[in-house]
C-alpha cells in the first residue's frame, strides 16, 4: 500500500506562472518531508525539504507547504521556467526510512 | 565532484542469471540507501545501512536480492536468478549522518530478457 502519493502524473505550466505540485502521505507520523527533482538518465537532485513542526519553508523561486492535519504537503514553483522542467518526487518519512511518491513530470512551456 | 556513482550504467542479463551492482557513496557518508523504480513507478525501499549496524533489509523484495557494504563505503547489490520482473532502474544514496537529505546516483538500469 502507497503511504506517499502523487496523483498528478503530469502538469503543464506557462513559463513565468505558478507551478504547483502536490503530494499526500497516509502516515501522521511522519515527521520529515523532501522533494525531489530528477532529469532522464539522472538521479533524483535534492530540491527543498521540510520539518513537521514547519508549515512553510522558502528557498528562492521554491517553497513547501505543510498541511498536517490534512496529511498532505505542495510545493510551488514561482515563477515557473523552462529548465524546471522534470519529474518531481516527494518523500516523508521518519528516522531514516523514507517512502516516495510515483512522481510528477513538469512540462513548462516557452 | 565526488557524488555518488554507481556501476554499471546499464545492465543486460538473461533471464536465470546473477547479476551485481556497485555503488561508490560521497566520502564519509554514514548512511546507505538502495532503491529501484520500475517503469511508471516511484522509488521503492530495499535497503538501508547505517554505520557499523545490522542493515533494514525489510525492503528487499524476496531472498533473490542481497546487499552489503564492505570497510563502511562501497556496497553491491546481487541479484541472483534474476527474472524479467526485476527489470527496473536501480538507484543508490548515501547521506551523512546529520541531516536527512540523501544524495542520489545516476542509478543503473537493469534489463532482464
Amino acid at each position: 500500500d502507497q503511504q506517499v502519493k502523487q496523483n498528478s502524473p503530469s502538469l503543464s505550466v506557462q513559463e513565468g506562472r505558478i507551478s504547483i505540485l502536490n503530494c499526500d502521505y497516509t502516515n501522521s507520523m511522519f515527521d520529515y518531508f523532501l522533494w525531489y527533482k530528477k532529469y532522464p538518465a539522472e538521479g533524483p537532485t535534492f530540491l527543498i525539504s521540510i520539518s513537521s513542526i514547519k508549515d512553510k519553508n522558502e528557498d528562492g523561486r521554491f517553497t513547501v507547504f505543510l498541511n498536517k492535519s490534512a496529511k498532505h504537503l505542495s510545493l510551488h514553483i514561482v515563477p515557473s521556467q523552462p529548465g524546471d522542467s522534470a519529474v518531481y518526487f516527494c518523500a516523508a518519512g521518519k528516522f531514516n526510512k523514507f517512502y516516495f511518491g510515483s512522481g510528477t513530470k513538469l512540462n513548462v512551456k516557452p | 565532484g565526488a557524488g555518488v556513482s554507481q556501476s554499471p550504467s546499464n545492465k543486460v542479463t538473461e533471464k536465470g542469471k546473477d547479476v551485481e551492482l556497485r555503488c561508490d557513496p560521497i566520502s564519509g557518508h554514514t548512511a546507505l540507501y538502495w532503491y529501484r523504480q520500475s517503469l511508471g513507478q516511484g522509488l521503492e525501499f530495499l535497503i538501508y545501512f547505517q554505520g557499523n549496524s545490522a542493515p533494514d533489509k525489510s525492503g528487499l523484495p524476496s531472498d533473490r536480492f542481497s546487499a552489503e557494504r564492505t570497510g563502511g563505503s562501497v556496497s553491491t547489490l546481487t541479484i541472483q536468478r534474476t527474472q524479467q520482473e526485476d527489470s527496473a532502474v536501480y538507484l543508490c544514496a548515501s547521506r551523512t549522518g546529520l541531516d536527512y537529505e540523501q544524495y542520489f546516483g545516476p542509478g543503473t538500469r537493469l534489463t532482464v530478457t
